[in-house]
């Protein structure tokens, strides 16, 4: 039972480009959440969503980010014209219907040049 | 300003020491979360306390919930190079069940 997965491991994209970041949960996990991770900054809360549902994007940013998990395949993040400050690591967690075992992937780490 | 403090920052010992790293804040968590993280990877879940005053064990690893369900304690017996990582403490304070609020972590070194 593969744990969860995160594509790419690394990106880089220049200003004005956009940011494709990829995770597919654990195989029964229903719940996928996106957190960043700003050098020497803890893990911030972006967004939590369902299957086809966004449940909590109260942390994400109002303009050029966008999160999706459509009813097949991977929840993905988005970020339109990325800027210098979207430079981070970003991980996903997945989690049952319980939700209190939570499993972070490996992580996103986005360059913006 | 922080919800969650953990202290200390940085801690380098050697091996075979007992350590103690605590997670303090002003506000109630209806339950904590401590994970461990190494560089270039994702958090990895060590332990959910839910009560207040509740104690759990991990092998050597001693978690405590505060009775208030404000401050947390990871308290490591004879740590050995293998634990060396950054130890994060995280918790729901309200919101959705998907909002967790992280610290920024206590980074510990052991030395053999």
């Amino acid at each position: 039972n593969a744990g969860v997965m995160q594509n790419p491991r690394h990106l880089v994209r220049r200003r004005g480009q956009e940011a494709r970041l990829r995770c597919s949960p654990m195989k029964g996990h229903s719940h996928v959440y996106w957190y960043r991770q700003l050098p020497e900054e803890g893990l911030k809360f972006m967004v939590y969503l369902q299957k086809e549902n966004i449940i909590d994007e109260s942390g994400m940013p109002k303009e050029r980010f966008s999160a999706e998990f459509p009813k097949e395949g991977p929840s993905i993040l988005r970020i339109q014209q990325v800027v210098r400050g979207d430079s981070a690591a970003y991980f996903c967690a997945s989690s049952p219907l319980d939700e209190t075992a939570w499993v972070f992937g490996p992580g996103t780490r986005l360059t913006v040049l | 300003t922080q919800l969650l403090e953990q202290s200390p920052q940085f801690l380098s010992i050697q091996e075979g020491e007992n350590l103690t790293v605590y997670c303090n804040s002003s506000s109630v968590f209806s339950s904590l979360q401590w994970y461990r993280q190494e560089p270039g990877e994702g958090p990895v879940l060590l332990v959910t306390v839910v009560t207040g005053g509740e104690v759990k064990k991990l092998k050597r690893l001693t978690f405590q919930f505060g009775d208030a369900r404000k401050d947390s304690s990871l308290h490591i017996t004879a740590a050995q190079p293998g634990d060396t990582g950054l130890y994060l403490c995280a918790g729901h304070q309200g919101g959705s069940q998907g909002n967790l609020i992280f610290g920024k972590g206590t980074k510990l070194s052991v030395k053999p």
